[in-house]
């Protein structure tokens, strides 16, 4: 059974700085991993997806990396802005079968 | 419009009560699926399908039952409404080339009294 786990839960940064966040996943039989965005009392939009073949994706200043071997992967983003806040969550998904999330990072930026 | 809806956005019940989820989308995904946020626990799969008339169990099935008689609709059903419910429902379909991507509705807060 598929297990998707994300440090840290939460995480408060002043504006500009770079982060990073991280998902871990306990199958590495994987067909992609995804990260979401999800702000306060809204849906979830979908930031980047890479296959299982990719090593990363990048998408402005949001960069994703993905590590099959030791079940990791990570979202960088750079030159955080406050409308970066955000909960931040990562989906491991398997062929044929439903995308298995982690509970989720809540970034707070503040100006 | 395009997209993913799901309807009602609000919902209050009470316990014991029948309750039906609606979602609808555009895009004759094969893929739908339903998921329930609740805090500390993230997002969790309730149920899915891969296709009209297929239906699989996720993570949390039980108390809830799904149909999916067209490919367009698939409404998730609460037979006996329990405080234990009440919760965010999110309902999500796989698009893209590959039907790989994720698109999501906006989701139904939904209260049990």
């Amino acid at each position: 059974k598929q297990e998707v786990t994300q440090i840290p839960a939460a995480l408060s940064v002043p504006e500009g700085e770079n982060l990073v966040l991280n998902c871990s996943f306990t199958d590495s039989a994987i067909y992609n991993l995804q990260w979401f965005r999800q702000d306060p009392g809204k849906g979830l939009t979908s930031l980047l997806l890479i296959q299982s073949s990719q090593r990363e994706q990048t998408s402005g200043r949001l960069n994703a990396s993905l590590d099959k071997s030791s079940g990791r992967s990570t979202l960088y983003i750079a030159a955080s802005q406050p409308g970066d806040s955000a909960t931040y969550l990562c989906a491991a998904h398997q062929a044929g079968t439903a995308l298995i999330f982690g509970k989720g990072t809540t970034l707070s930026v503040s100006s | 419009d395009a997209g993913i809806t799901q309807s009602p956005r609000y919902k209050i019940t009470e316990t014991g009560r029948q309750v039906t989820l609606m979602c609808h989308q555009t895009w004759s995904h094969s893929y739908m699926f339903w998921y329930r946020q609740d805090l500390g626990h993230g997002l969790r799969l309730i149920y899915y399908s891969a296709a009209a008339d297929i239906t699989d169990k996720g993570e949390v099935p039980d108390g809830y039952v799904v149909s999916r008689s067209k490919t367009e609709n698939f409404p998730l059903t609460l037979e006996s409404a329990t405080r234990s419910q009440t919760s965010v429902y999110f309902c999500a379909s796989l698009g893209g080339v590959r039907q790989e991507k994720l698109f999501f509705g906006s989701g139904t807060q939904l209260s049990v009294l």
